[in-house]
């Protein structure tokens, strides 16, 4: 069984600073994609990345595949409380399934 | 609509009954996706449709879960006697992932809103 593990599970920060969430897997995935999700609402994608040690900048958002695509990780800087909400990394397997991570929940205090 | 429509946005149902949630894809889309969230986690993988045509229900949880699609839109999760631990967020998907030719790594997953199922 594929599995995607995320941390932290849960983060609360003062506006302004930075964070990290790392997705882990013991498997390896053909690309992976970072979603963030409101309440009420289902994920949006935020990015892909498919290529091993790829990093991709998304405004104050740094995305990136680890060599071996079995990790990724999402830097934050100079959060905002906009930045808050459920952010959830999902490998792709094979030609058409996603396997999510288990989530890590962002609060950013004003 | 322009984006993934789910209904009912909430059900509450006692424990035993069967309920029927509805998902109303982009048009156009041809490959859907059902998923479960519970509190606020991540997404479990349900069932895959392309067209309509399930080529992959391996995350059905057991014989009580059931979907359909009928002219390659409209998909019903059925759930029958339902408990407990069925209570979650059963969200849709809808893409226009096509298995012959492009890259999944292109695809857009767009999600509905989800419906809120309680189970008393």
């Amino acid at each position: 069984t594929q599995l995607l593990e995320q941390s932290p599970q849960f983060l609360s920060i003062q506006e302004g600073e930075n964070l990290t969430v790392y997705c882990n897997s013991s498997s390896v995935f053909s690309s992976l994609q970072w979603y963030r999700q409101e309440p009420g609402e289902g994920p949006v994608l935020l990015v892909t990345v498919v290529t091993g040690g790829e990093v991709k900048k998304l405004k104050r958002l740094t995305f990136q595949f680890g060599d071996a695509r079995k990790d990724s990780s999402l830097h934050i800087t100079a959060a905002q409380p906009g930045d808050t909400g459920l952010y959830l990394c999902a490998g792709i397997s094979g030609t058409y399934k996603y396997i999510f991570g288990t989530g890590t929940r962002l609060k950013v205090l004003a | 609509g322009a984006g993934v429509s789910q209904s009912p946005s909430n059900k509450v149902t006692e424990k035993g009954k069967d309920v029927e949630l509805r998902c109303d894809p982009i048009s156009g889309h041809t490959a859907l996706y059902w998923y479960r969230q519970s509190l606020g986690q991540g997404l479990e993988f349900l069932i895959y449709f392309q067209g309509n045509s399930a080529p992959d229900k391996s995350g059905l949880p057991s014989d009580r879960f059931s979907a359909e699609r009928t002219g390659g839109s409209v998909s019903t999760l059925t759930i029958q006697r339902t408990q407990q631990e069925d209570s979650a967020v059963y969200l849709c998907a809808s893409s226009f992932l096509r298995l012959a030719g492009g890259s999944i790594a292109k695809n857009i997953q767009y999600f509905g809103a989800g419906t809120r199922l309680s189970v008393l």
